[in-house]
């Protein structure tokens, strides 16, 4: 089956600073790629998301890059807001639907 | 469409009783996951449903754990006995392929 790594586990930055999260992966057929947000007590909810034929999407402050080559994908978060601080999750979707570890992000106003 | 419904929102049950876990995935989403979630070990998944039939358990802990999907509308998780370890947030999300996943607002259990 596919197995999907997530790092870091936590991260802190500062207000303003930005922040990043990698996700690898082992199924060369796997072809979405999306990203969710929880918060403390909700349920995860999407944010972006990418599909195999596309390297790089963006949407305002946050962007996806995928490298399918490396087998690899990262969610990049530029000028941090206190709102942003939540846990992430990566997911991989090709003959399933994997989640990452997760990310507890906390921005350090 | 009201999304991905989930009930009980919290049970507290006490050790050794059946717990039963119900969701009601979007209409028209072929794809059910069930997912446990815990500090712990994080957002694990435990069995998934493709129009209506299991496709893969071995996410399921064990035998005290069953699911079924009796029609498109409907998928019940259950546990027999529960055990406190089996603590946590159980979510649902229906999936229609390639698209994002719908998850519930999850069962909070509490087994003491």
């Amino acid at each position: 089956g596919e197995n999907v790594e997530q790092h870091p586990s936590t991260l802190s930055v500062q207000e303003g600073d930005s922040a990043v999260i990698k996700c690898t992966y082992s199924d060369s057929a796997s072809n979405y790629f999306p990203w969710y947000k929880q918060e403390l007590g909700k349920r995860p909810q999407l944010i972006i998301d990418i599909r195999s034929n596309v390297g790089e999407k963006k949407d305002q402050r946050i962007a996806v890059t995928l490298n399918k080559t490396a087998k690899h994908f990262s969610l990049h978060i530029t000028e941090t807001q206190p709102e942003d601080s939540a846990v992430y999750f990566c997911a991989v979707f090709g003959n399933q639907f994997y989640f990452g570890t997760g990310t507890s992000l906390t921005v350090i106003p | 469409d009201a999304g991905v419904i989930q009930s009980p929102r919290h049970e507290v049950t006490e050790m050794g009783q059946e717990v039963t876990l119900r969701c009601k995935p979007i209409s028209g989403h072929d794809y059910l996951f069930w997912y446990r979630q815990t500090m712990m070990r994080g957002l694990e998944l435990l069995i998934y449903f493709n129009n209506n039939v299991p496709i893969d358990d071995s996410g399921m802990p064990e035998d005290r754990f069953s699911a079924k999907m009796p029609n498109a509308s409907f998928s019940t998780l259950k546990i027999q006995p529960s055990e406190p370890r089996d603590s946590a947030v159980y979510f649902c999300a229906s999936i229609m392929v390639g698209t994002e996943a719908f998850f519930g607002q999850g069962t909070r259990l509490t087994v003491v």
